[in-house]
């Protein structure tokens, strides 16, 4: 099956600092990614939808200067956490899909988990 | 707006029990309905997923959800329950005109031996 990995898997950073996340599909060619967020004992929330080569679209509520996505190729997509805070502390997760519509999988990373101190 | 609810943030069942997890959904179009597990800190697999064909689905580790358009709802359900079901089961919509899946809040399965 499609794999997707995240990279790093656990990251503690400074209050201030910025932390890049990446996503790479492994085995096939992500048209589009999606990042979410899961706090602890909770659902995934939505945070943008990335199509390569072409500007994320964010949710409501979601800070696209605090939260950079870059989707720069067909099989890596980044997140940078920007001057992060503890509050910004969470479960990244991130998904690939191989082609366009619901209709088609996708498939979940198995997700960063950033500490902020 | 599309949504997702799913019913018992905690179910438990014995060994061997029947499974049911429970999810309705609102949508102002024909859905499109997934299951999806978590194990812990890990991300999501697919269990199964409805697109408008049969309304029942099946899906892997012997987990199968009846798409019931009349009650709005896609309930999951597993004849004998395994030690190894227990999970977070995340029960999500989304339309084909919206692209992106909407996730409901989790449920948490307990296998009590």
């Amino acid at each position: 099956g499609a794999v997707v990995s995240q990279h790093p898997s656990r990251v503690i950073c400074k209050s201030g600092t910025s932390v890049k996340i990446e996503c790479r599909s492994l085995d096939f060619q992500a048209t589009t990614m999606f990042w979410y967020r899961q706090f602890p004992k909770q659902s995934l929330m939505l945070m943008a939808t990335s199509n390569e080569g072409s500007k994320a679209t964010y949710e409501q509520g979601v800070e696209k200067d605090k939260f950079l996505i870059n989707h720069a190729s067909l099989t890596l997509s980044t997140l940078t956490v920007t001057s992060a805070h503890p509050e910004d502390s969470s479960f990244y997760i991130c998904s690939a899909r191989s082609g366009g519509g619901p209709g088609y999988e996708q498939y979940f990373g198995p997700g960063t988990r950033l500490t902020v101190t | 707006a599309q949504s997702v609810t799913q019913l018992g943030s905690h179910v438990s069942v014995s060994e061997g029990a029947l499974v049911l997890l429970r999810c309705n959904y609102s949508s102002s179009v024909p859905p499109y309905l997934f299951w999806y597990v978590q194990y812990p800190n890990q991300g999501l697999q697919l269990l199964l997923k409805y697109t408008s064909a049969a309304t029942l689905v099946k899906g892997i580790n012997g987990f199968e959800a009846e798409f019931k358009k009349s009650e709005t709802s896609f309930h999951l359900t597993k004849p004998s329950a395994h030690m190894s079901d227990a999970a977070e089961y995340f029960c999500a919509v989304s339309e084909l005109r919206d692209d992106k899946i909407i996730f409901g809040k989790g449920t948490r399965l307990h296998i009590l031996p």
